[in-house]
């Protein structure tokens, strides 16, 4: 069954630091996609950043990278020089071509709350 | 600009009564979704509908009904079956494509509240 994992409930971070948000992946899909989203208090969901399995390297989108480790199933969200616009919960969630009757799901972690100390 | 329209923002209902929430987009995405989401938690599946005229049950289905009879538009309805319905629904579409790089777009979502 595929399945995604974020073992951290809660994170802080000092302004101006890096942090890092875990996520572990499992499937046996030999293509997949890996998300990381962020929802602020405000409730919006927001598209952050995007992997293939395939993709040679890692995902950049400014101060978000993706440290995917394919190996280990391993897809880490490292934020750097953390604002304090960074504090929201973050979720990674994962697609494949394959999921049964439900092609192109979603499935989501349970997500990490990062809060971001002045 | 295309998007996913939730309406209403927040939305009050008294126990017993059906509510109606309201998800329309204009991205010619093929699938639409309905999360609900629990204080502090993840995201749990309702429904989804991958055509027109065709859905199909999440996680947790009971007490809720859709419909999809246009691509556009994809309301919940909440039902006076569902016990505890105070949570914050969001609404999610995604293009119907064999690129994996195809995530959601989601709404800004409704938040029930029982009185």
């Amino acid at each position: 069954a595929q399945k995604i994992t974020q073992t951290q409930p809660g994170m802080f971070v000092q302004e101006k630091e890096a942090v890092t948000l875990d996520c572990t992946y499992d499937t046996s899909d030999p293509s997949y996609g890996l998300f990381w989203y962020k929802q602020p208090s405000s409730g919006e969901m927001i598209f952050l950043i995007y992997q293939g399995s395939y993709d040679q390297q890692n995902a950049t989108e400014g101060r978000y990278s993706l440290n995917f480790q394919k190996a280990r199933k391993s897809a880490n969200l490292v934020i750097s020089a953390s604002q304090l616009g960074d504090s929201a919960m973050y979720f990674c969630a994962m697609r494949g071509l394959n999921y049964g009757g439900s092609q192109g799901n979603l499935i989501f972690g349970k997500g990490t709350k990062l809060s971001v100390k002045p | 600009d295309g998007g996913i329209t939730q309406s209403p923002k927040y939305l009050f209902r008294k126990e017993g009564q059906n509510v109606t929430l309201s998800c329309e987009q204009n991205l010619n995405h093929d699938a639409m979704y309905w999360y609900r989401q629990d204080p502090g938690q993840g995201l749990r599946l309702i429904y989804y509908s991958q055509i027109v005229n065709d859905f199909q049950k999440g996680d947790i289905a009971e007490g809720y009904s859709v419909s999809r009879e246009k691509k556009e538009s994809f309301p919940l309805t909440v039902t006076s079956a569902q016990k505890n319905p105070t949570a914050f629904y969001l609404c999610a579409s995604r293009l119907d494509s064999r690129n994996l790089g195809y995530g959601y777009t989601f709404g800004s979502g409704t938040r029930l509240t029982v009185v």
